[in-house]
């Protein structure tokens, strides 16, 4: 059981280029999230989907977009790389709702230059 | 909209003692669920304990145990016989229990044990 898997685990990148962070899961959630962590900061949520093709905004989305056509999959787009994207991307999964914990991929450590 | 504050960015603790770690949170909800995640270098996010608001009994896994008190709106973490693999960053969480069940985190506490 890989839970959930991040892709790629580092990678560097030129102001104004754009990329796509890959994140899937095999345990059938319904509840994806992308969380990005700046140093000395806790995870701040960017974007969440509750099901295929559903999709909404978190807390700080700006620059950011994201699709959900399968369950298995929520991928992240960065479209204008800015050093302000500098940072660790998280993506996350939950069952349901209640007391059901989140599990989290390994994390995207990206920089922009 | 709630707010997740760790007081404490570091703490240290020497092995087999215990330590706590504090958390204060924010909401006008009664339906929600509080976390503890330990983050090592490796930088996983790992699951420590969860509560349920509307459970007075306090959440324990084995060596952690929370104290939880919901009218102060406080959440603390105590870590008994800490060990050196408990050395991480912490972090305390909080989820409404309705609507994205996204989880809102503190700042963090960063934990050295001693050997």
């Amino acid at each position: 059981n890989a839970g959930v898997t991040q892709t790629p685990k580092f990678r560097i990148l030129k102001i104004g280029q754009s990329m796509t962070l890959q994140c899937t899961q095999d345990m059938n959630h319904n509840y994806m999230y992308w969380y990005r962590q700046d140093p000395g900061m806790g995870l701040k949520l960017i974007y969440y989907s509750v099901g295929a093709g559903i999709t909404d905004k978190g807390e700080v989305p700006n620059g950011y977009n994201v699709s959900r056509s399968t369950t298995e999959d929520f991928p992240l787009r960065l479209e204008l790389a800015a050093p302000s994207q500098t940072s660790v991307y998280f993506c996350a999964s939950q069952y349901q709702s209640g007391n059901q914990p989140q599990h989290f991929g390994d994390g995207t450590r990206l920089s922009i230059l | 909209a709630q707010t997740v504050t760790q007081s404490q960015p570091e703490m240290s603790v020497q092995e087999a003692e215990t330590v706590t770690l504090s958390c204060t949170y924010d909401t006008s909800e009664s339906d929600y669920y509080l976390f503890w995640y330990k983050q090592p270098p490796s930088r996983q996010m790992i699951l420590v304990i969860r509560q349920e608001a509307y459970k007075q009994q306090n959440a324990t896994e084995n060596r952690f145990s929370v104290n939880f008190q919901k009218a102060a709106k406080s959440f603390s973490l105590k870590i008994s016989d800490s060990q050196l693999g408990d050395a991480a960053m912490y972090f305390c969480a909080y989820r409404s229990g309705a609507g994205s069940y996204q989880l809102t985190f503190g700042k963090g506490t960063k934990l050295s044990v001693i050997p």
